[in-house]
């Protein structure tokens, strides 16, 4: 069982480049999260997706966008990385039928 | 406005004895709690939860307690063992709003042997 799986794991960008981070998840829920993680804080919630095709803003959405073309793959995408972006991702995905999240390991991206 | 507190960074206590994590909210919406665990360089992985409709839920050697209206929450680990040093997190999520959940900043929590 793979369940949620992040790519790329580590990652370092120039400032103003663009890159895509991926999540995959083969348990077919249908909530899928992308939230970011900094030094001493909690995880704070980016973009979310309730199903295949739709998406919406969380507590923290400037500079990333998103997509849900397939129900078991969730991008998180960054146009124009900025410094400010450095940080810890993770993806996770829920089930209707489920009350707990279950996180990927996480991408360690830094923006010089 | 931080709406999910976790007011001690870290804590440490002795392997055998008892861990207390306590975790405060301010929106009165929530009505969902989950506590998650998180090791370094992995993701966080669930622990155990607690609707508002409870006062505890018990898991093995993890009791979740929920007082609402003190809007506080706490767990219980007993025996505390080396395996469980890591960095607790507690979430809050309105059940119906798609399970997006708020986190609070974590506690380091380390057992000595």
């Amino acid at each position: 069982n793979a369940g949620v799986t992040q790519t790329p794991k580590f990652r370092v960008l120039k400032t103003g480049q663009s890159m895509t981070l991926l999540c995959a998840q083969d348990m077919n829920h249908e909530y899928m999260y992308w939230y970011r993680q900094d030094p001493g804080m909690g995880l704070r919630l980016i973009h979310y997706s309730v199903g295949e095709g739709t998406t919406a803003k969380g507590e923290v959405p400037d500079g990333y966008n998103v997509s849900r073309l397939k129900k078991q793959n969730f991008l998180l995408g960054l146009e124009s990385a900025a410094p400010s972006q450095t940080s810890v991702y993770f993806c996770a995905s829920r089930g209707q039928l489920n009350t707990e999240a279950f996180f990927g390991q996480g991408t360690r991206l830094t923006v010089v | 406005d931080q709406q999910v507190k976790q007011n001690s960074p870290s804590l440490s206590v002795q392997e055998g004895r008892i861990s207390i994590l306590n975790c405060d909210y301010t929106n009165s919406m929530f009505d969902y709690f989950l506590w998650y665990k998180k090791y370094p360089a992995e993701g966080p992985t669930f622990l155990i939860s607690i609707s508002s409709i409870k006062d505890k839920n018990e898991d093995g050697r993890f009791t979740v307690f929920l007082n609402k209206s003190a809007k506080h929450l706490s767990l219980h680990i007993v025996p505390s063992q080396p395996g469980d040093s890591a960095v607790y997190f507690c979430a809050a999520s309105r059940y119906t709003n798609a399970g997006k959940s708020t986190f609070g900043d974590g506690t380091t929590l380390t057992v000595k042997p």
